[in-house]
């Protein structure tokens, strides 16, 4: 069965600076990788995702992500955080097959301090 | 409109209630799903349709039930609530066409069983 590992449950980082979610996947066939956000009492958003072609992705917010094949992982970075950014982040992986069963990361919170 | 939609929004209800979350979508998608997140465990999934004849169990089905009533509707009933289905639950649909994946989340409902 597919699982998601997100690696840190919680990333405290000062505003400006750069920060990496790390996330990995298992997986023995073709993937579908996502990262999604979810802000403070709200519902989710989809930041990026990795279906084929480049493996780096370009999302919103000034976020990416790079998929990795031999090291099975799919980390979200961004150069430079917001206060605003403060938010849970999910890593999801959806196997190819015809198995459109999106699974989740326990998730990642980041929170950005002044 | 939005794309997925759900009602109840927000619930109490006591223990041993019969509760249906009802959910619908716009976008013609034939795979519909039912998740509930809790806090450090991400998304898991209860239920999934990927037609109106064909309803799957997902990793934590026990306890609940689901109905698809038709393409657009997708309905997730707990006939015995217990307190520990206090959670957030999500509704989402999906569609796979070649490389092209579309997802969408409806904006969650907060159940509290007391």
């Amino acid at each position: 069965a597919q699982s998601v590992t997100q690696l840190d449950s919680q990333v405290p980082v000062f505003e400006e600076a750069p920060v990496e979610l790390r996330c990995n996947y298992s997986s023995s066939v073709s993937v579908y990788l996502f990262w999604y956000v979810q802000y403070p009492n709200q519902g989710l958003q989809l930041l990026l995702k990795y279906l084929s072609g480049s493996t780096l992705v370009k999302g919103i917010n000034g976020f990416e992500a790079e998929f990795n094949k031999s090291q099975t992982s799919f980390h979200l970075r961004k150069p430079s955080v917001h206060i605003s950014d403060t938010a849970e982040y999910f890593c999801a992986v959806l196997s190819g097959g015809g198995s459109e069963k999106l699974v989740f990361g326990k998730g990642t919170k980041l929170t950005v301090n002044p | 409109d939005a794309d997925v939609t759900q009602t109840p929004r927000n619930r109490i209800t006591k223990t041993g209630k019969r509760i249906m979350l009802e959910c619908s979508q716009t976008k013609g998608h034939d795979r519909m799903y039912w998740y509930r997140q809790d806090p450090g465990l991400g998304l898991r999934l209860i239920y999934y349709s990927f037609d109106v004849k064909d309803i799957n169990k997902g990793e934590i089905s026990d306890g609940y039930s689901v109905s698809r009533q038709a393409q657009a509707k997708f309905s997730l009933s707990l006939e015995s609530a217990i307190p520990n289905q206090t959670a957030l639950y999500f509704c989402a649909t999906s569609a796979l066409r070649g490389s092209h994946y579309e997802q969408y989340f409806g904006p969650g409902t907060r159940l509290t069983v007391t």
